[in-house]
């Protein structure tokens, strides 16, 4: 059974940092391109950032380029996104998700429970 | 930053059908376009639905029922969800996604199960 566990999430001050941890199992981890996607509360869907398999490749929404960076360890069957400079409008559950592919069209599969990021002093 | 246009809302009765829009912009084509749906129920993440490309072309999600299905209505340049035989359990949030060059999302449709 696929499963996707978040933690780190928490209370951080605007220009605060944070490090969100996304723990897999129960599929071949290294084989699959994985996402973070957040929502702000009461709002919709916002993909934020992907990671290729072995980590050569890496792209972000723009809102985030430059301040978030997504990482991974195959090892350890865990993805990452280190969140830098906060701001308020970053308020959000963030999802870690599996990448499936489609004739070079990705999509999410499978979606953790999230954890929440709140920004505010 | 294309945006993908969902109705806020929608309702249906037990048993009755339900048709969920999600209309592209002008500038991407629904007819060269692969349509992905969720349903996110209150509390929990979303959870993926389907694909829509073509008739030939579609993809359920593990353990969706065949109620739900996909089509698009090119001269709208819209992909539609469809749900027939609607339970109460379909009560949700429904979005849609396209994948231009990332994931873009539509706004979501709040579907109430009357």
């Amino acid at each position: 059974e696929v499963q996707l566990v978040e933690s780190g999430g928490g209370l951080v001050q605007p220009g605060g940092s944070l490090r969100l941890s996304c723990a897999a199992s129960g599929f071949t981890f290294s084989s699959y391109w994985m996402s973070w996607v957040r929502q702000a509360p009461g709002k919709g869907l916002e993909w934020v950032a992907n990671i290729k398999p072995d980590g050569s490749e890496k792209f972000y929404v723009d809102s985030v380029k430059g301040r978030f960076t997504i990482s991974r360890d195959n090892a350890k069957n865990s993805l990452f996104l280190q969140m830098n400079s906060l701001r308020a409008e970053d308020t959000a559950v963030y999802y870690c998700a599996r990448d499936r592919e489609i004739a070079t069209i990705q999509y999410f599969d499978y979606w953790g429970r999230g954890t929440l990021v709140t920004v505010s002093s | 930053q294309p945006v993908l246009t969902q109705p806020p809302s929608s309702s249906a009765s037990p048993g009755e059908s339900a048709r969920l829009t999600c209309t592209l912009p002008s500038d991407i084509n629904v007819g060269t376009s692969y349509i992905f749906w969720y349903q996110q129920k209150p509390g929990s993440p979303p959870r993926y639905l389907l694909y829509y490309y073509s008739d030939s072309n579609k993809g359920q999600g593990s353990g969706v029922p065949s109620r739900f299905s996909g089509s698009k209505d090119a001269s709208a340049n819209t992909g539609i969800l469809l749900i027939s035989g609607l339970q109460s359990e379909d009560e949700a949030d429904y979005y849609c996604m396209i994948w231009p060059s990332h994931a873009v999302f539509g706004g979501g449709t709040k579907l109430t199960v009357l």
